[in-house]
């Protein structure tokens, strides 16, 4: 099947700094992406929903301005936490959609904030 | 708006037990369903699926029957091996709009030897 990356898949920062995860589907062009958030023994929660070339549409809740979701080509798409706090440590998981409409999950990446 | 339950667990059983794990589901419209495993440590794996109306999803002796009557999409395997120790999410897509999955809460799956 079709392959997902994310990196890293595992992160700590300190506060107020800015972390990138990226996300890459590896054998297939991505039309659609799809960040998700997991908080421990709950489901995944939608955060966004990115387009290659276009801006990504956020759920409502979620800051547009602190994490920042950039889909510059059909392989890659990265999500940026800008001045992470505590509160934003969290299980960041991406996932890629081709032409076929089925999503492609990656790993996850476990986002800590000291 | 679309939402899925699932069972709360962990779900503890004996190796070559039989599993059920409910979920239930309500739409706004014909959704397709899935099933999710989340093995430890790694990335969500679709299971199974189904598209229509009694249509039977099945793959690695899992199987699960869309059931339009009672909105439900049941997992259900026969014997439980220890290999199967994950977390299973039922999940929704509506073929409209942004067409994103909505996820149940997850079941977490122990099988003991």
């Amino acid at each position: 099947g079709a392959v997902v990356s994310q990196h890293p898949s595992r992160v700590i920062c300190k506060s107020g700094t800015s972390v990138k995860i990226e996300c890459r589907s590896l054998d297939f062009q991505a039309t659609t992406m799809f960040w998700y958030r997991q908080f421990p023994k709950q489901s995944l929660m939608l955060m966004a929903t990115s387009n290659e070339g276009s801006k990504a549409t956020y759920e409502q809740g979620v800051e547009k301005d602190k994490f920042l979701i950039n889909h510059a080509s059909l392989t890659l798409s990265t999500l940026t936490v800008t001045s992470a706090h505590p509160e934003d440590s969290s299980f960041y998981i991406c996932s890629a959609r081709g032409e076929s409409y089925e999503q492609y999950f990656g790993p996850g990446t476990r986002l800590t904030v000291t | 708006g679309n939402s899925v339950t699932q069972m709360e667990g962990p779900v503890t059983l004996s190796e070559e037990a039989f599993l059920t794990i409910n979920c239930t589901y309500t739409a706004t419209g014909y959704p397709s369903l899935f099933w999710y495993v989340q093995y430890p440590g790694e990335g969500l794996q679709l299971l199974l699926k189904a598209t229509k109306a009694d249509d039977k999803g099945s793959n690695k002796g899992f199987e699960a029957t869309y059931r339009k009557e009672t909105t439900s999409f049941h997992l259900e395997k026969g014997s439980v091996q220890v290999s199967d120790s994950a977390v299973y999410f039922c999940a929704l897509i509506l073929y409209t709009g942004r067409r994103a999955l909505t996820f149940g809460s997850g079941t977490r799956l122990q099988v003991q030897p």
